[in-house]
């Protein structure tokens, strides 16, 4: 089955840029959503379609895809991004990465 | 606004059926997939499957055989059940809208608040 793999946990300094990979195989030729998820809380839509940026989330949160690893950068790290976040593909149902869990130290 | 929410028992014993039901409310449920995801304490999310307004309804392959959904569009609800459950399916339920994004995939733009079920005698 396809897996999706992400670090358990990055670490970033307030203000500067995080970076938040998900592997999988040829993941380039899927779309990847990332969501983001504060302790106790749903899951938060944060990206789709790889660099899709819903409404009402910050610019500092972009996306990229490309080979086998799609990458969530906050730039500006605030303290209020720090959550869990996990990424999601398709195929043939749908995949969730393990999670990241963000800390802005 | 979509919102949804989840109800049903939060205590179920070993070997029975697991029911929860999903509330639609601020939209249509006669467009869009709707899904069930789950997430064990302090671990990552498990796509259970959806339905959609038809009936039509696609399961998680790991648990296909345990896993039954329904929807009812007069009352604004779907629903999920898991039949002989184990310890294994503790945890916290998700009801989120899925809408598709053009590969055959899905996205999850809104979600239930979540309702724990814990499997114990």
């Amino acid at each position: 089955s396809y897996e999706l793999i992400q670090p358990p946990s990055v670490a970033v300094s307030p203000g500067q840029t995080a970076s938040i990979p998900c592997s999988g195989d040829k993941l380039e030729y899927r779309y990847v959503c990332w969501y983001q998820q504060k302790q106790g809380q749903s899951p938060v839509l944060v990206m789709s379609r790889d660099s899709e940026r819903p409404s009402g989330i910050p610019e500092r949160f972009s996306g990229s895809n490309s080979g086998n690893t799609a990458t969530l950068t906050i730039s500006e790290t605030q303290a209020e991004d720090e959550a869990d976040y996990f990424c999601q593909a398709w195929d043939r149902s749908v995949v969730f990465g393990g999670g990241t869990k963000l800390t802005v130290l | 606004q979509v919102q949804l929410q989840e109800s049903g028992p939060g205590l179920v014993k070993p070997s029975e059926t697991l029911s929860l039901t999903c509330t639609v409310s601020g939209g249509s449920i006669s467009s869009d997939y709707w899904n069930w995801i789950r997430q064990p304490a302090g671990k990552g999310l498990e796509w259970l499957g959806r339905i959609y307004n038809s009936g039509l309804t696609t399961y998680n392959p790991s648990l296909k055989s345990r896993v039954t959904m329904s929807i009812d569009t007069s009352k604004h609800q779907f629903s999920l059940k898991v039949n002989s459950v184990t310890a294994a399916d503790t945890g916290v339920y998700f009801c989120a809208r899925g809408r598709p994004t053009g590969d055959s995939g899905v996205l999850f733009d809104y979600w239930g608040q979540g309702t724990l079920v814990a499997v114990s005698s």
